[in-house]
């Protein structure tokens, strides 16, 4: 049972536009979550999170939005640009249980942005 | 600044052979932890580590062990590969109580 679920797996966007990419949650317990960008033959690398005290985080031209109540997040990216091509991973976490970190990772979304 | 370092890249097998996968840190982190990513899958907890001396089993820890004897080395051993073990590894690190994992580059593994 997949308690992170990135439901498309590819979107492609033209430059300059906005990309949308959505995450689903099911484990209510998760309190933190976080964006992760994967270029080919590269490790992924962080790229924002949220806290679930929150509903927006911005930074730059990312953005992620969390509705806790819908169990469900978003990563906006304004305006899109070709170096923005790569994949996409959602993760969640409990940070607040004391336990060790385990992030609990989407199956990935592939943006292709458009020249 | 190197950050996580995996090796090999690339790595043939045959059924039934061991081998071992390292990985180090120079960030003196206290978590560390073994992926693998298949088509679909995403990322999946393979072993992880708090900090010397501490490992655990992560999602899907059959076929694999691990070791932790110092903060920086996390070596990810295959006893007897399968092909189902073929797919691309990677091994992170965070400092404990965030998480914001550096991932290697990946080590790409073909069981024959």
């Amino acid at each position: 049972d997949q308690q992170v679920k990135q439901n498309s797996p590819s979107l492609s966007v033209q430059e300059g536009r906005i990309s949308i990419l959505n995450c689903d949650y099911t484990n209510s317990m998760f309190d933190y979550f976080l964006w992760y960008k994967k270029y080919p033959a590269e490790g992924p690398t962080f790229l924002i999170s949220i806290s679930s005290i929150k509903d927006k985080n911005e930074d730059g031209r990312f953005t992620v939005f969390l509705n806790k109540s819908a169990k469900h997040l978003s990563l906006h990216i304004v305006p899109s640009q070709p170096g923005d091509s790569a994949v996409y991973f959602c993760a969640a976490i409990h940070i607040s249980s004391g336990s060790a970190r385990q992030l609990t990772f989407g199956s990935g979304t592939q943006l292709t942005v458009l020249p | 600044n190197a950050g996580v370092t995996q090796t090999p890249k690339f790595q043939v097998l045959k059924t039934g052979q061991s081998m071992t996968l390292q990985c180090a840190q120079d960030m003196n982190h206290e978590y560390m932890s073994w992926y693998r990513q298949d088509p679909g899958m995403g990322l999946r907890l393979i072993h992880y580590s708090v900090g010397a001396g501490i490992t655990d089993q992560g999602e899907v820890p059959n076929g694999y062990n691990v070791s932790r004897s110092t903060t920086e080395d996390f070596p990810l051993r295959l006893l007897s590969a399968a092909p189902s073990q073929t797919s691309v590894y990677f091994c992170a690190s965070s400092y404990y109580g965030t998480g914001e994992l550096f991932f290697g580059e990946g080590s790409r593994l073909t069981v024959l």
